[in-house]
């Protein structure tokens, strides 16, 4: 089983409309989980930190459940420019001292249509 | 903007060749990496760094080299470059914000071996 797993999509949904996509990690202990964002040949960029407790930005909303060992990423009214690629990224807790890696998902690419 | 540029930023050489790509950051950060990404793979660690001489393999580490001299620059060689390392390579650093960690990318390096 991988570390990090994704639904690849591609997810097309309307303008407007609600999408979700999970990210699920193998490593109970893990202790740091983000959502990224990536165009089209282009570098990956923070979309937001996923915190205990769940958090909000904006149109987007990121819950983590331990207990199934998942992260999620809703994005509320989809616009166009939401179209991109999203990654989830785990760091583990046994990476500790000079081992901080970072276990990436592959990525789950949405297509926004107008 | 995490002050990290990686040059250079498009590239063509020949099968065989040495190739050195630059990541270079300008905040005095501990922890860099380098990454190559490929269609169905995602982000795979080449090599990473945890400070001046400190270096480490990740998964894809077979035919590449690093180096790390001094905290800004981090050296990502192609001993002999093969068309299999044709790819995007991207550098990125982590930060620790509070009690998590961020990572940040570089804009990337499109390397084709022909």
């Amino acid at each position: 089983r991988k570390e990090v797993e994704q639904d690849p999509g591609p997810f097309n949904v309307p303008e407007g409309a609600t999408v979700a996509f999970n990210c699920t990690y193998s490593n109970s202990a893990s202790q740091s989980f983000f959502w990224y964002r990536q165009d089209c040949r282009k570098e990956p960029k923070l979309l937001m930190s996923v915190y205990s407790s769940g958090n909000e930005d904006g149109r987007f909303t990121a819950q983590l459940n331990r207990a199934s060992q998942y992260i999620s990423l809703l994005i509320r009214d989809s616009k166009l420019s939401d179209s991109a690629t999203y990654l989830c990224v785990v760091i583990p807790q046994r990476y500790a001292g000079n081992n901080r890696k970072l276990i990436w998902g592959l990525g789950t690419s949405l297509g926004v249509n107008p | 903007d995490a002050g990290i540029t990686q040059s250079p930023r498009h590239k063509v050489t020949e099968t065989g060749t040495p190739v050195t790509l630059r990541c270079h950051q300008t905040e005095n950060h501990r922890y860099m990496y380098w990454y190559r990404q490929d269609p169905g793979h995602g982000l795979r660690l080449i090599h990473y760094s945890y400070g001046v001489k400190d270096t480490d393999k990740g998964e894809v580490s077979d035919g590449y080299s690093v180096s790390r001299s001094k905290t800004e620059d981090f050296l990502l060689t192609l001993e002999s470059a093969t068309s299999s390392q044709t790819s995007v390579y991207f550098c990125a650093i982590s930060v620790r914000q509070g009690k998590n960690t961020e990572a940040f990318f570089g804009q990337g390096t499109r390397l084709t071996v022909v």
